[in-house]
């Protein structure tokens, strides 16, 4: 069983739709939550990151962590086009390395 | 764009040769990482280096060998290389821990 679990999609939604995506894991050690975005052929870009359990809001995307369901998820709002691309949860620990999701490829189409 | 560099951009190599992959951290950033990020896989962490001593390392053979010199910058080698080694590799710089871990474009590396 992998440490982080994501799923790959791909998830096809129209402009102005809200997107959901999940990510679930196993190590209750995870202390920090991370989604990054990653457009074909580039590095990951941070979009945001969570210590604990909670919310936090930034613009249209809000991430959610329930560490008690070992569950986190990432809200888009008003999605856009240029919001297609690959998005990445991460999670890292007392070993200060960053454990990655596969990814889940999303497409929002006009 | 983050501040982060890597270069080359790509590369192709046979079997069996030795890679040099180099990275330039964001200003200030005194912490580097590498990943290996394999087609439709998320990132896996080779190692890190933190004021030039290796801070962790990840589940890669020791043919995965790195540096971090004074102004923080790194180079990731790697020797002997096997076809399983084609990949995006990336770099990513952090002050500290990797909470805040920035990533350079990467470097793709084909091996033949």
């Amino acid at each position: 069983q992998k440490e982080v679990e994501q799923d790959p999609g791909p998830l096809s939604v129209p402009e102005g739709a809200i997107v959901s995506l999940n990510c679930t894991y196993s190590n209750s050690a995870f202390q920090y939550f991370m989604w990054y975005r990653q457009y074909s052929r580039k590095g990951p870009e941070l979009l945001m990151y969570t210590y604990s359990s909670g919310n936090k809001e930034d613009g249209r995307f809000t991430a959610q962590v329930d560490k008690s369901s070992k569950y986190i998820s990432l809200f888009i709002r008003d999605s856009q086009p240029s919001d297609s691309a690959t998005y990445l949860c991460a999670m890292s620990g007392p070993t200060d390395k960053l454990i990655f999701g596969t990814g889940t490829r999303l497409q929002v189409f006009p | 764009e983050t501040g982060v560099t890597q270069s080359p951009t790509h590369l192709i190599k046979t079997r069996g040769q030795q890679v040099t992959l180099r990275c330039s951290s964001q200003s200030g950033h005194n912490t580097v990482s590498w990943y290996q990020q394999a087609l439709g896989q998320g990132p896996q962490f080779i190692f890190q280096y933190y004021r030039e001593e290796e801070n962790g390392r990840g589940n890669f053979p020791p043919r995965f060998s790195g540096l971090q010199f004074p102004n923080y910058s790194s180079e990731l080698n790697v020797n002997a290389l096997e076809l399983d080694d084609s990949a995006l590799y990336l770099c990513a710089s952090s002050l500290g821990g990797v909470t805040e871990a920035f990533f350079g474009q990467g470097t793709r590396l084909t091996v033949v």
